[in-house]
């Protein structure tokens, strides 16, 4: 049984790129969750996917969008990269209706804008 | 989800001791989650607490949940080198986690 996947693992762009980052979720999981993780802090929420909506969203500004495909799968694009978007983006996947709450997180994407 | 206050922020410890990290939050929560991210590493869920007065218990772990549901405590017996990592008690629910900063442990020989 696979876990969350991320691709890619690291990834190294210029300001003012555009990224994209996919997760497939854990097998029998519908709900896709985005956190950052900048370096020495804890991860934060960027959006969560549900029935390929987006059902949640932190507080991050709208060059941050995503996608939901109809086998659960997701995308992360981040427009006009900035300096400060460098960290690890984690996928994490999860039951709507789970029991316990608890989230599976993926390896992540490792990014870097120079 | 609030965030709470972790305390510490940094920890060193000797193989073989104990080691315990707080979490504290000026409201009521509904719940709180515990996660471990070994350096490198993503988080890796642990346990949720829903419960006042909650304790569970995994081999040298305890969870505590307080009374008024405003605090929690993980406590590691005897720690061992692969505890090493960073331990974040998350709250919110519906996917939706808040994280602080996390504990760091590092355990030394």
């Amino acid at each position: 049984d696979a876990g969350v996947t991320q691709s890619p693992t690291h990834l190294i762009k210029t300001r003012g790129q555009q990224v994209t980052l996919r997760c497939s979720p854990k097998s029998g999981h519908d709900t896709v969750s985005w956190y950052q993780q900048a370096l020495g802090q804890g991860p934060q929420f960027i959006f969560q996917y549900y029935e390929e909506e987006e059902r949640q969203r932190g507080n991050f500004p709208d060059r941050f969008s995503g996608h939901q495909f109809p086998n659960y799968s997701s995308e992360l694009n981040v427009n006009a990269l900035l300096l400060g978007d460098s960290a690890l983006y984690l996928c994490a996947s999860s039951l709507r209706q789970g029991a316990n709450g608890e989230l599976f997180f993926g390896e992540g994407s490792r990014l870097t804008v120079l | 989800g609030q965030q709470v206050m972790q305390i510490p922020q940094y920890q060193h410890v000797q193989e073989g001791e104990d080691f315990t990290t707080y979490c504290n939050s000026s409201t009521t929560l509904s719940n709180i989650q515990w996660y471990k991210q070994r350096p490198g590493g993503h988080p890796v869920f642990l346990i949720q607490l829903v419960k006042s007065g909650e304790v569970k218990k995994q081999k040298r772990l305890t969870f505590q949940f307080g009374e008024a549901k405003k605090n929690s405590s993980l406590h590691i017996t005897a720690t061992q080198t692969t505890d090493v990592g960073t331990y974040f008690c998350p709250t919110g629910g519906g996917n939706k986690l808040t994280f602080g900063t996390g504990t760091q442990l590092k355990v030394e020989l």
